[in-house]
């Protein structure tokens, strides 16, 4: 089985720096994502980790170590259109097809 | 299309109805997954298509849920009898190709149906 942990709730100000993390155990780790979903909308692909290290996408940094089975997403220059709520999901490679396992997702609010 | 598109958006059952929810891929997509998410949670695995063959259900919850995709594109997700605790929203996704998801084989989803069964 798979177990993915992530804080429920979140509140940072526009303009800061906000870090979400993620802790997960699982049978044969194969790949870490994470995704933003505004609520009554689809779910969004933001990133995508496999080997240890950060991965830098613009605003959006996404972190990896498989070690410690730990990420976190780093969300810089908030926006309010920031504010959502964001899965972090991992695939296991003993979990027979190629599905995805997510955590129960991160409320982010971001404040004037 | 575009994108996943999925009808109807939203459903509202009686329960013992039988209900039929529909999702359009995005054309070429050759993974389809459905997911459920109760309000405030993370989506769950249902099933998983490859084409039209149903590879991994074992997520669905009871012999009520029953998924196809009989020609390899559009599937239905049908919830015979529903109980109160179906009420959810049933998430599609499909990505493009057979395999491991990775950051070039993206799971995208649609924006799901909201079923509430009174």
């Amino acid at each position: 089985g798979q177990n993915i942990d992530q804080p429920t709730e979140m509140t940072a100000t526009e303009g800061a720096i906000v870090q979400i993390n993620c802790t997960y155990q699982t049978s044969g780790f194969n790949g870490l994502f994470w995704y933003q979903q505004h609520a009554g909308e689809a779910p969004t692909f933001l990133s995508y980790n496999v080997l240890d290290g950060l991965e830098e996408k613009g605003r959006f940094s996404s972190f990896l170590s498989r070690s410690k089975g730990y990420s976190y997403l780093l969300l810089k220059e908030l926006q309010m259109k920031d504010s959502a709520s964001y899965l972090c999901a991992v695939m296991d490679s003993g979990a027979g097809s190629y599905q995805l396992t997510f955590g129960k997702g991160t409320k982010l609010s971001v404040i004037p | 299309g575009a994108g996943v598109s999925q009808s109807p958006r939203y459903k509202v059952a009686k329960r013992g109805q039988d209900v039929a929810l529909r999702c359009d891929p995005i054309s070429g997509h050759v993974s389809l997954f459905w997911y459920q998410q109760a309000l405030g949670q993370g989506p769950e695995f249902l099933t998983y298509f490859q084409n039209e063959a149903q590879l991994d259900k074992s997520g669905l919850p009871s012999d009520r849920f029953f998924a196809e995709r009989p020609e390899g594109s559009v599937s239905t997700l049908k919830i015979q009898r529903t109980q109160q605790e179906d009420s959810a929203v049933y998430l599609c996704a499909s990505s493009p190709t057979v395999g491991a998801l990775t950051g070039a084989n993206v799971l995208t989803f649609g924006a799901g149906s909201r079923l509430t069964v009174l």
